[in-house]
C-alpha cells in the first residue's frame, strides 16, 4: 500500500509528557502537511514541510511543538509537555509538488488520535 | 474567524434520492474549492473539485455548484447510495495548501 502511513493511530499521553507523531508520505512525494482537527471542528493547517527543510509553519502553536522533515524517514511532529488541549486527531498529508490546490488534491493519511490525560 | 461555514451539521436521505450539501464562505481570494469525504477513523479521501472560472463541475453522481457572488458552493449526489454515508467537508484554498475547512455535515444514506 503506497498510502500515506501514519503512526501511532492512537496515543495517550499524562499531561507533561512528550507526543511523537510520525508520517510517511505516498511514494514519490516530497512535500508533507501536518492538520489538527479538534472536537467538532474541522482541519486547520499547521506546517508545511520538504525534505530537510520547514516551508511554512504559521498555523503550529509558537510554544511546544515541532516538526521536522528529515533526509531519511519520517516526518516528525512534537509536542512537548503535552496539555488536555492538545487532545486532537493529527492529520499528514502529502502531495508530489506545492500548491495542491491548483495541480490536484493532497493525500490524507489515517490520522494519529492523541488523548491526553 | 469563520472562512468557510458547513451550516447543517447532520442530514438524512433515502436511498436513491438526492443528497446537496452546502458550504458558504467569506473570503473572496479562494479560487480552487474542494470537497473531502471522511469515514470514522479514516483520514479524508479528496471527491472532487471546482476552479473558479467554472460554476459546475461533474463527476458521475456528484456534481458540485460553484455560485461566486453569493459565495455559495453544494454538492449534490444523485442518486445517493448507503455507501456515501460518512462526513463531507468542504475545503477552499486560495491556491496554497492551506486548505480552509469546514466543520463537516454528516450524511447519512437510509436504505
Amino acid at each position: 500500500n503506497a498510502g500515506v502511513m501514519q503512526n501511532p493511530r492512537h496515543l495517550v499521553r499524562r499531561r507533561g509528557q512528550e507526543a511523537r507523531l510520525r508520517c510517511s508520505p505516498m511514494k514519490g512525494h516530497s512535500h508533507v502537511y501536518w492538520y489538527r482537527q479538534l472536537p467538532e471542528e474541522g482541519l486547520k493547517f499547521m506546517v508545511y514541510l520538504q525534505k530537510e527543510n520547514i516551508i511554512d509553519e504559521s498555523g503550529m502553536p509558537k510554544e511546544r511543538f515541532s516538526a521536522e522533515f528529515p533526509k531519511e524517514g519520517p516526518s516528525i511532529l512534537r509536542i512537548q509537555q503535552v496539555v488536555r488541549g492538545d487532545s486532537a486527531a493529527y492529520f499528514c498529508a502529502s502531495s508530489p509538488s506545492a500548491g495542491a490546490g491548483i495541480t490536484g488534491e493532497l493525500f490524507f493519511g489515517e490520522g494519529s488520535r492523541l488523548t491526553v490525560l | 474567524d469563520q472562512q468557510v461555514k458547513q451550516n447543517s451539521p447532520s442530514l438524512s436521505v433515502q436511498e436513491g434520492r438526492i443528497s446537496i450539501l452546502n458550504c458558504d464562505y467569506t473570503n473572496s481570494m479562494f479560487d480552487y474549492f474542494l470537497w473531502y469525504k471522511k469515514y470514522p477513523a479514516e483520514g479524508p479521501t479528496f471527491l472532487i473539485s471546482i476552479s473558479s472560472i467554472k460554476d459546475k463541475n461533474e463527476d458521475g453522481r456528484f456534481t458540485v455548484f460553484l455560485n461566486k457572488s453569493a459565495k455559495h458552493l453544494s454538492l449534490h449526489i444523485v442518486p445517493s447510495q448507503p455507501g456515501d454515508s460518512a462526513v463531507y467537508f468542504c475545503a477552499p484554498t486560495s491556491g496554497t495548501y492551506k486548505y480552509i475547512f469546514g466543520t463537516g455535515t454528516r450524511l447519512k444514506v437510509l436504505a
